[in-house]
């Protein structure tokens, strides 16, 4: 199996900050990499899709870059309904997803 | 829209077969650019691929080798729908439960979640 991990586990920050996630991967997935957002009783939200495409709907302060085994996710601007936790989610050999990386608010 | 409503029960004793449903609304389970999903999520395991169905001429499965000796998913043509079925669950397999369609390998709708719990 891939495995992804992401860092840092959880990362605080203030409102307005830039945040970046990075998510690595054990084997090249060359781009078959999406990010989501989790809110506490929620469904996890799709963000990024094939490593840099925004999602239908979300706000271009999301950002992912990356190929290979390595990738991020950007969020510029951190607003309040922001702090979550996200997931990194490789889809080039079965499926498999990160652990998680809480945004806290400092 | 797309929304996938799930059903089936909270709680499951332990040995016995969790089932567990998906209706589809907004697109089709026979679709030749979707996969359909299942995946759960527990504080120990996160969050884990189970398996998918799909269909390609005819009809396709690929499930997580952690769960491949116990589980299947069913198409539904009539009923616009998929189920879940895990066989001999024990206490490890409790989680919330979520149907979802991919598309080019991205989780893009997810269905409610359903708790469900192994015991006795």
């Amino acid at each position: 199996d891939i495995q992804m991990t992401q860092s840092p586990s959880i990362l605080s920050a203030s409102v307005g900050d830039r945040v970046t996630i990075t998510c690595r991967a054990s084997q090249s997935i060359t781009n078959w990499l999406a990010w989501y957002q989790q809110k506490p009783g929620k469904a996890p939200k799709l963000l990024i899709y094939k490593a840099s495409n925004l999602q239908t709907g979300v706000p271009s302060r999301f950002s992912g870059s990356g190929s290979g085994t390595e990738f991020t996710l950007t969020i510029y601007s951190l607003q309040p309904d922001d702090f979550a936790t996200y997931y990194c989610q490789q889809s080039h050999t079965s499926r498999t997803f990160g652990q998680g990386t809480r945004v806290e608010i400092k | 829209q797309v929304q996938l409503q799930q059903s089936g029960p909270g709680l499951v004793e332990p040995s016995r077969t969790l089932s567990l449903t998906c209706a589809i609304s907004g697109d089709s389970v026979s679709s030749n650019r979707a996969t359909w999903s299942w995946v759960r999520q527990s504080p120990l395991r996160g969050l884990e691929w189970l398996g998918r169905t799909y269909y390609t001429s005819k009809w396709n499965n690929d499930y997580a080798e952690s769960v491949k000796s116990r589980i299947i998913i069913i198409p539904d043509t009539s009923k616009n729908q998929f189920s879940l079925q895990l066989n001999f669950v024990s206490p490890e397999d409790t989680a919330i439960y979520y149907c979802v369609r991919v598309i080019d390998g991205a989780f893009d709708y997810w269905g409610q979640g359903t708790l469900v719990t192994v015991s006795s």
